[in-house]
């Protein structure tokens, strides 16, 4: 089984400083690992990826993740916050082997900018 | 192409009452995915359609739920009997044999 774990359902940063939404995962398997983000009353869109390859993947808007598989972690970060940046945020996980390819999501993490 | 699209975008039904939304893929993606989303929780999988078969379904998709998608283009998830914890976001999803699945703006239904 697969699970997803977001650590702080909020997180408050000011504008131009540096964001962090931690995640971390469950997998019997490889994993293959998500970041979208939801604006309100909209749908996901996916900002980054990590399937093989490259541990360090870069995004759109300037996000980009690591995965550590020695820590089982996959965190988000962006180096300097914008006020369009506000939304929530739902890191998943799903893997190869699977033949739906179904996400499993994390209960998300709602980021504030403040001016 | 435009994405995926999903209508109505709100529905308001009283309790008892059938409700049906509809997903138009991406143009030509065989893979067609139904997600739940309640409030301050993520989506969770609801049921997998590739071309026109379903091939799984979640616990959470009781037998008042049913989705169907003829001709592997469009689906309809239908509600029968609508119950107060309906209520929640539902999001279609589909993809072309790959990893990235591009979502609709969802379906917000309000149970009252």
């Amino acid at each position: 089984a697969q699970s997803v774990t977001q650590l702080g359902s909020h997180v408050s940063v000011s504008e131009g400083a540096l964001v962090l939404l931690r995640c971390n995962y469950s997998s019997s398997v490889p994993p293959y690992l998500f970041w979208y983000v939801q604006y309100p009353n909209q749908g996901l869109q996916l900002l980054l990826k990590y399937t093989t390859g490259a541990t360090l993947v870069k995004g759109i808007n300037g996000f980009e993740a690591e995965f550590k598989k020695s820590e089982t972690s996959f965190h988000l970060t962006k180096p300097s916050a914008h006020m369009s940046d506000a939304a929530e945020y739902f890191c998943a996980v799903t893997h190869s082997g699977g033949a739906t390819n179904k996400l499993i999501f994390g209960t998300g993490t709602l980021l504030a900018v403040q001016p | 192409d435009t994405g995926v699209s999903q209508n109505p975008r709100h529905k308001i039904t009283k309790r008892g009452q059938n409700v049906t939304f509809r997903c138009d893929p991406i143009s030509e993606h065989n893979r067609l995915y139904w997600y739940r989303q309640t409030l301050g929780q993520g989506p969770e999988f609801l049921t997998y359609f590739q071309n026109e078969a379903q091939l799984e379904k979640s616990r959470l998709l009781s037998d008042r739920f049913s989705a169907e998608r003829p001709k592997g283009s469009f689906s309809t998830l239908e509600i029968q009997r609508t119950e107060q914890g309906d209520s929640a976001m539902y999001l279609c999803a589909s993809s072309l044999d790959s990893l990235e699945a591009f979502f609709g703006q969802g379906t917000r239904l309000t149970v009252v």
